[in-house]
């Protein structure tokens, strides 16, 4: 069945350093691939998307390319602000099971000062 | 729009008792998920509805657990009876329509069952 891999946490940075977060994918159609953001105490929130093979979604700094030949969508951010520290959840959703969501694991970034 | 809404924000209870989530979507939205939440499992969909019928429950994890969607703009997840087991955050979302991939959360249930 579809699911999402994605690195353990919790990942600790310096304010600007450069922040990788890696998600792989497997599944059996064309899904599309999301970045969520879950901050203390709220919901998650969509961060960025792709919907098909070598689109990369941005948003807030952050990037992420479909790479469909690594069946991965890594998350990227050159220069992490303390406001950046939030659990990061890469997931997946395929038209053909109506909507369903997969989400991995979560990954938690802490931003220091 | 206020967004997904749900209540209450915080429930302790004992086990034993029943327990009863609920969850108001956002208004136009045809889809509802119920998600849990813990550290051990992270994020698991446990049931969710189209146009207020139930569509796949399977991630219920037994039948102390049952949700219900009576009218478009009101869901409920029902304990009964809680266990510490079930501690958990319990989201809830709604999408658009089967295309728009995009869900909405509410800010989530924290549930201590003592």
């Amino acid at each position: 069945g579809d699911s999402v891999t994605q690195m353990e946490g919790p990942v600790t940075l310096s304010e600007e350093a450069f922040l990788t977060i890696n998600c792989t994918y497997t599944a059996t159609g064309y899904p599309s691939l999301f970045w969520y953001v879950q901050y203390p105490g709220e919901g998650l929130q969509l961060l960025l998307k792709a919907t098909k093979a070598d689109d990369k979604g941005s948003n807030k700094g952050f990037e992420a390319t479909y790479r469909k030949e690594t069946t991965s969508f890594h998350l990227e951010k050159g220069s992490v602000q303390v406001s950046d520290s939030a659990v990061y959840f890469c997931a997946l959703s395929d038209k053909r099971t109506a909507n369903q969501f997969y989400f991995g694991t979560g990954t938690s970034l802490t931003v220091i000062p | 729009d206020a967004g997904v809404i749900q209540s209450p924000r915080h429930e302790v209870t004992e086990m034993g008792q029943e327990v009863t989530l609920r969850c108001k979507p956002i208004s136009g939205h045809d889809y509802l998920f119920w998600y849990r939440q813990t550290m051990m499992r992270g994020l698991e969909l446990l049931i969710y509805f189209n146009n207020n019928v139930p569509i796949d429950d399977s991630g219920m994890p037994e039948d102390r657990f049952s949700a219900k969607m009576p009218n478009a703009s009101f869901s409920t997840l029902k304990i009964q009876p809680s266990e510490p087991r079930d501690s958990a955050v319990y989201f809830c979302a709604s999408s658009l329509n089967r295309v728009s991939e995009k869900l909405f959360f509410g800010s989530g249930t924290q549930l201590s069952v003592l």
